[in-house]
């Protein structure tokens, strides 16, 4: 069974400064997608970026980029000048190839200090 | 909106009645998939479908849990017999080939 684990349930930024956001998965597959979510209290979840697993370039999107490390089963989010907007609760996720079932990781909460 | 759209988006219930939620995934999307979310944690899978198929359900589904899309499109989650601990946030996403979109959800409250 796959797994997904968030070792850092909370994380503080100034605005402006760069942070980055852990996540580990375990898994025997090969095919697989790995995604950050973003979900404010407004419960939506919003893709923030996406990351297939047989592609060895790490996805950019605008301020958010990630350090996809297959071997080493790692997959860590780096937000870039933080704005309050991405105040949040962060999801890690992993989606099987074969059916894009999601599983979560239990999350980091971010504050972004002003 | 063209997106994936759930019904109602609150719902109070007294413990021991009988809810049910709907939701509309986007319409050309085959799969549909049902998770739970407590206050706090990630979101836990319960079941998907795969048109019309329920190809696969979580132990957290219990019995009194039941799920259908009768003609691949929406789908419908019920939950018999209420308790306090089925309060939370019951989310539906909806996707086609990777491309995932989740609903707003339906929050419950069993008082």
């Amino acid at each position: 069974a796959q797994t997904v684990t968030q070792s850092q349930p909370e994380m503080s930024v100034q605005e402006a400064e760069t942070v980055t956001l852990s996540c580990t998965y375990d898994t025997s597959e090969s095919d697989y997608y790995l995604f950050w979510y973003k979900q404010p209290p407004s419960r939506q979840m919003i893709l923030v970026i996406r990351q297939e697993a047989y592609k060895q370039q790490n996805a950019t999107e605008n301020r958010f980029s990630v350090n996809f490390q297959k071997a080493a089963k790692s997959f860590s989010l780096k937000i870039s000048d933080s704005q309050l907007g991405d105040a949040a609760m962060y999801f890690c996720a992993y989606i099987r190839y074969r059916d894009d079932k999601i599983i979560f990781g239990k999350g980091t909460r971010l504050h972004i200090l002003p | 909106d063209t997106g994936v759209s759930q019904d109602p988006r609150h719902k109070i219930t007294k413990r021991g009645q009988n809810v049910t939620f709907r939701c509309d995934p986007i319409s050309e999307h085959n799969r549909l998939y049902w998770y739970r979310q407590t206050l706090g944690q990630g979101p836990e899978f319960l079941t998907y479908f795969q048109n019309e198929a329920q190809l696969e359900k979580s132990r957290l589904l219990s019995d009194r849990f039941s799920a259908e899309r009768p003609k691949g499109s929406f789908s419908t989650l019920e939950i018999q017999r209420t308790e306090q601990g089925d309060s939370a946030m019951y989310l539906c996403a909806s996707s086609l080939s990777g491309a995932l979109h989740f609903g707003n959800g339906t929050r419950l409250t069993v008082t």
